[in-house]
């Protein structure tokens, strides 16, 4: 089984602090994303890679980076944590046609 | 540009009953997947279908259907006769290589099942 596999379920952070949101998969994919999950938004793609050291921006990138060093590894930056950027983050890796999803961290910025 | 489109925001149903969930899609490939996908409470998401748009039967698995229309861009997922379980909050999603292989969902539905 394709297992991803997210650093943290729940988080809590001070405004201003730097996070890291760690997501490892288990299968040798290229590709892996990051979304952020909001009620009524639905999931909105904030960085995805293709391959290692490689990154594209998603639709709202503003406010975080990713880091892809490894194949396996994809981590999720914020460089300053603000309020607006609570919300749940999941991270995903594909197969050709087929996505897999982390159980999802939710983050807290108080 | 790509879009995925869940008008319905929120479905509260009585076990039993039969319930479709919308999904509307924008893309201009001819090569494209459609998907849908359930998330339970517990927050992770679970694969349901996935469909090529070369491929316009429809599907049935249990009492899960999905109804693929290319002439209107729908994606329409029914349960049938649902059950309690079956609340959830509902993604459709769409790939589409020409966009670089990002996969977009819609808004969501929820649903809501009561016994």
């Amino acid at each position: 089984d394709v297992k991803v596999t997210q650093s943290s379920r729940y988080l809590v952070k001070r405004t201003g602090e730097k996070v890291f949101l760690e997501c490892v998969q288990d299968m040798d994919h290229e590709n892996m994303f990051w979304y952020r999950q909001d009620p009524g938004l639905g999931l909105r793609l904030i960085y995805f890679s293709y391959d290692v050291k490689m990154k594209e921006k998603g639709d709202i990138p503003e406010g975080y980076s990713v880091s892809r060093e490894k194949k396996e590894r994809f981590s999720l930056i914020l460089e300053s944590a603000s309020t607006n950027q609570t919300s749940m983050y999941l991270c995903a890796s594909r197969l050709e046609t087929m996505a897999f999803f982390g159980q999802g961290t939710r983050l807290t910025v108080v | 540009a790509q879009k995925v489109t869940q008008a319905q925001t929120e479905i509260s149903v009585v076990e039993k009953e039969d319930v479709t969930l919308d999904c509307v899609y924008e893309t201009r490939d001819t090569t494209y997947y459609l998907f849908w996908y359930k998330q339970p409470p517990s927050g992770e998401l679970v694969f349901l279908i996935r469909r090529n748009s070369f491929d316009e039967q429809n599907e049935i698995s249990g009492r899960y259907s999905w109804n693929f229309q290319k002439s209107t861009s729908s994606f329409n997922f029914t349960i049938t006769a649902s059950q309690v379980v079956d609340s959830a909050v509902y993604f459709c999603a769409l790939i589409s290589y020409n966009q670089g292989g990002k996969l977009i969902f819609g808004q969501g539905t929820e649903l809501s099942v009561k016994p």
